[in-house]
């Protein structure tokens, strides 16, 4: 079974770090482009950042660029997203997401791990 | 980056009506979009890519037309499960923004 699994939300204190993981089976990870998605609570989706599979190439949203950095461990099957200076404005779930049967679209997403920003 | 903007914000129907929903891109994006449906609690799932084609496993009560930078969401005749929130998806740029989305509610 296709599946991606996040994990490492929590609750952290503003200008603090967190680092997600997103675990993924079922498929030939190191094949497939990846990206984190966020949804504040009562809000929309927000793209948040993109790797390659290759990790080659990378791309940030302008909201959390400089402060969150994407990477992925082929050998691992796994995404992360280190998360610094966090702000109230990042309390969000963050899903992990890819294409892997379609190109532009992201056909498979994980369950989401809720990130809480507050002192 | 490019913006796309979802209208309506909110649409109240009831079962059986014809549906429209539209996304428009602030600039040209070729067919490069997707649509997605979510529900409560739940991730997105995707209904539509390429603009027109529709994802394997999804009703083909959903349809999606459009390119350029006006693209539309048509759910031929609603069920009850289809009520739940809309958002469009573009991937033409280096950022692969969502529309705000649509909440489609039961009137």
């Amino acid at each position: 079974e296709v599946q991606l699994v996040e994990s490492g939300g929590g609750l952290v204190q503003p200008g603090g770090s967190l680092r997600l993981s997103c675990a993924a089976s079922g498929f030939t990870f190191s094949s497939y482009s990846m990206n984190w998605v966020r949804q504040a609570p009562g809000k929309g989706l927000e793209w948040v950042s993109y790797i390659s599979s290759s990790s080659s190439t990378i791309y940030y949203a302008d909201s959390v660029k400089g402060r969150f950095t994407i990477s992925r461990d082929n050998a691992k099957n796994s995404l992360y997203l280190q998360m610094n200076s966090l702000r109230a404005e990042d309390t969000a779930v963050y899903y992990c997401a890819s294409p892997l049967a379609v190109a532009d679209a992201f056909d498979i997403w994980g369950q989401g791990t809720m990130v809480t920003v507050s002192s | 980056a490019i913006q796309l903007t979802q209208s309506p914000s909110s649409l109240s129907a009831s079962v059986g009506d014809r549906v429209t929903i539209t996304c428009r891109a602030s600039q040209g994006i070729s067919s490069a979009l997707a649509w997605y449906q979510q529900k409560p609690g739940k991730a997105p799932k995707l209904l539509i890519y390429d603009a027109s084609s529709l994802e394997s496993g999804v009703p083909s009560r959903f349809s999606g037309s459009g390119s350029g930078t006006d693209f539309t969401l048509t759910i031929s005749s609603l069920q009850p499960e289809d009520f739940a929130t809309y958002y469009c998806q573009q991937f033409n740029s280096y950022s692969f923004g969502f529309g705000q989305g649509t909440r489609l509610e039961i009137k």
